[in-house]
């Protein structure tokens, strides 16, 4: 079945620096890549999605690429703020199905 | 305009107990997926209802079954609870007659077995 491998687990980084969480999903039929962030007891968060008909999308300070020879996509924050802290997830899902297959998280920690 | 709720928030169960956890889905979405989150792990997919039917289920076993109403309401029921079962339990709305991919989370519900 689908997989989702997610890296790193953990990223530190200072404020204003730029961070970068990658994934790699094994079924090259997957068609939509959303990522979501999840805070502390609080639900996951649609941050970003892109389908596989697009290479990179943008939303002010994040972006998503997505390599559909390689199955890699990644996520990249630049300008971070102590309030991009958070759990992020990546996910892939099948064509015609709504089943979200969810990588393991990554955990960001923004320093002031 | 609503988002996703759920209910309860919170909940404590002993184990083989029954539960059932409810939710209702954002304005205007007709499908609603339900997913486990153990502590520390992603969100694990365990069935989708829509048009009433489950549609699609994970690798879930039979103790875990679910109803979706005509308003799109959907229940999540879990027989026979193990000490394993305690998780967040998310569910996710979106809009399948839409064609759209977007799925928006509720805030979840924290099952805790004993």
């Amino acid at each position: 079945g689908e997989n989702v491998e997610q890296h790193p687990s953990t990223l530190s980084v200072q404020e204003g620096d730029s961070a970068v969480i990658k994934c790699t999903y094994s079924d090259s039929a997957s068609n939509y890549f959303p990522w979501y962030k999840q805070e502390l007891g609080k639900r996951p968060q649609l941050i970003i999605d892109i389908r596989s008909n697009v290479g990179e999308k943008k939303d002010q300070r994040i972006a998503v690429t997505l390599n559909k020879t390689a199955k890699h996509f990644s996520l990249h924050i630049t300008e971070t703020q102590p309030e991009d802290s958070a759990v992020y997830f990546c996910a892939a899902s099948l064509p015609r199905t709504d089943k979200l297959i969810f990588g393991t998280g990554t955990r960001l920690q923004v320093f002031p | 305009d609503a988002g996703v709720t759920q209910s309860p928030t919170h909940l404590i169960k002993t184990r083989g107990q029954q539960v059932t956890l409810r939710c209702s889905p954002k304005s205007g979405h007709d499908t609603v997926s339900w997913y486990q989150q153990a502590l520390g792990q992603g969100p694990q997919f365990i069935f989708q209802y829509y048009e009433e039917e489950e549609r699609q289920r994970g690798n879930f076993p039979d103790r875990f079954s679910g109803h979706q109403f005509p308003n799109y309401s959907s229940e999540l029921n879990v027989n026979a609870l193990l000490l394993g079962d305690s998780a967040l339990y998310l569910c996710a709305s979106s809009w399948k007659t839409g064609s759209s991919y977007e799925q928006y989370f509720g805030p979840g519900t924290r099952l805790t077995v004993t």
